[in-house]
């Protein structure tokens, strides 16, 4: 089993529509929790980092963390044709590195 | 412009030539790493650096070899490149561990 696993996509959704990209983990030694977004032909961005258990939000981004069942979340609200790109989760753990899903690609339809 | 930037951005080569991929990061970082990127598989991480002549070995090290002679640049070296070696190569560079990533643009490598 793989520490960390997300559904490959692609995941095709209109322009405005809320996306919920998910992640599910392995390891209960995880406590920080990020997300990357890459670009096609582009090295992945830090987009979100999470501490623990609990929602982020950061302008049309929410970060959720259920550590109880090793379940992380992405929310996009508002998605726009920009918001085109695969998502990577990276959680680690306070004595590891960090581990990155093989990511979930997203298309956002005009 | 704070970055890590990859030289080349694409290679093609012939088995055994040896080769190098250089990374240089301007933000003073401390920790550096090298990953392979290929499909199905996400990111597996070849060699870290915490810093100046300290490496390590990552998840996948074989046929890859790295140095961190100053701060700034963290050369990946192919002595004797193979067919499996082809792939997206990352350079990453952080302030430590325990924070996010800042990534190149990737190099990638074909191995004929």
């Amino acid at each position: 089993q793989k520490e960390v696993e997300q559904d490959p996509g692609p995941l095709s959704v209109p322009e405005g529509a809320i996306v919920s990209l998910n992640c599910t983990y392995s390891n209960s030694a995880f406590q920080y929790f990020m997300w990357y977004r890459q670009y096609s032909r582009k090295g992945p961005e830090l987009l979100m980092y999470t501490y623990s258990s609990g929602n982020k939000e950061d302008g049309r981004f929410t970060a959720q963390v259920d550590k109880s069942s090793k379940y992380i979340s992405l929310f996009i609200r508002d998605s726009q044709p920009s918001d085109s790109a695969t998502y990577l989760c990276a959680p680690r753990s306070s004595a590891s590195k960090i581990i990155f899903g093989s990511g979930t690609r997203l298309s956002i339809r005009p | 412009e704070a970055q890590v930037t990859q030289n080349p951005r694409y290679l093609i080569t012939v088995t055994g030539k040896k080769l190098t991929v250089t990374c240089s990061q301007n933000m003073n970082h401390e920790y550096m790493s090298w990953y392979r990127q290929d499909p199905g598989l996400g990111l597996r991480q070849i060699y870290y650096s915490m810093n100046v002549e300290v490496t390590d070995k990552g998840d996948v090290p074989e046929g890859y070899k790295v140095s961190r002679k100053e701060k700034r640049n963290f050369p990946l070296i192919l002595e004797s490149p193979s067919p499996n070696q082809t792939s997206l190569y990352f350079c990453a560079s952080s302030r430590d561990q325990n924070y996010g990533y800042t990534f190149g643009s990737g190099t990638r490598l074909t191995v004929v």
